[in-house]
């Protein structure tokens, strides 16, 4: 399958700082790429959905201001956490979708663990 | 009413049994569907994914849609202790804007020697 790599695995900032996150297509490029939270033993839960050029697409309840998402090529997109909370530790996962034929598959990156004391 | 339904479980499996997960989503225009299969502490990783009535085979792995019902399962054959994960049934709505997937809860397997 097609390999999205995310970075860092884990982080572990101050309350209070900011955390960037990178989510990169290695051997495609990328239509659209998503970002998930998951906290401990629950699903999926969409934040944002980015595409390239445009201003990402937030889901409701998702502070846009807090969740800064760039996307600046077809293989590239980041997260920032910005004035990061305890709060905002959780399991962050990015995804990039491409199509094939009439179809469109998704990949995940690793995803990154952010712990925020 | 939750958009993609997934029993939470854990659904407990002898080794070498059939495992099957069950999934269920509310938007009838539902164009494609996903399984994901996520180990505790990681990213969840492709198993298959189905866009038409009918079952479709994957080595061990079969899934079966039947968007009448609205309903899609996974089974796995010959189960093996690695097998033990959270299952994610993804779904991919016609009406969904861009190809944003909605996720069921997923189903936690345990797979017992």
């Amino acid at each position: 399958g097609a390999v999205v790599s995310q970075h860092p695995s884990r982080v572990i900032c101050k309350s209070g700082t900011s955390v960037k996150i990178e989510c990169r297509s290695l051997d495609f490029q990328a239509t659209t790429m998503f970002w998930y939270r998951q906290f401990p033993k629950q699903s999926l839960m969409l934040m944002a959905t980015s595409n390239e050029g445009s201003k990402a697409t937030y889901e409701q309840g998702v502070e846009k201001d807090k969740f800064l998402i760039n996307h600046a090529s077809l293989t590239l997109s980041t997260l920032t956490v910005t004035s990061a909370h305890p709060e905002d530790s959780s399991f962050y996962i990015c995804s990039a979708s491409f199509r094939v034929g009439l179809n469109t598959e998704a990949f995940f990156g690793q995803g990154t663990r952010l712990t925020v004391v | 009413q939750k958009e993609v339904e997934q029993n939470s479980g854990p659904l407990s499996v002898p080794e070498g049994a059939i495992a099957s997960l069950n999934c269920t989503y509310s938007d009838r225009g539902s164009q494609s569907f996903f399984w994901y299969r996520q180990y505790s502490g990681k990213s969840p990783e492709l198993i298959m994914f189905i866009y038409s009535n009918g079952d479709k085979e994957d080595g061990r792995f079969t899934a079966q849609l039947n968007k009448a019902s609205q309903y899609v399962s996974l089974l796995i054959r010959d189960s093996q202790p690695s097998d033990s994960a959270t299952y994610l049934c993804a779904v991919k709505g016609f009406e969904t804007a861009g190809n944003k997937l909605t996720f069921g809860g997923g189903t936690r397997v345990l797979v017992k020697p």
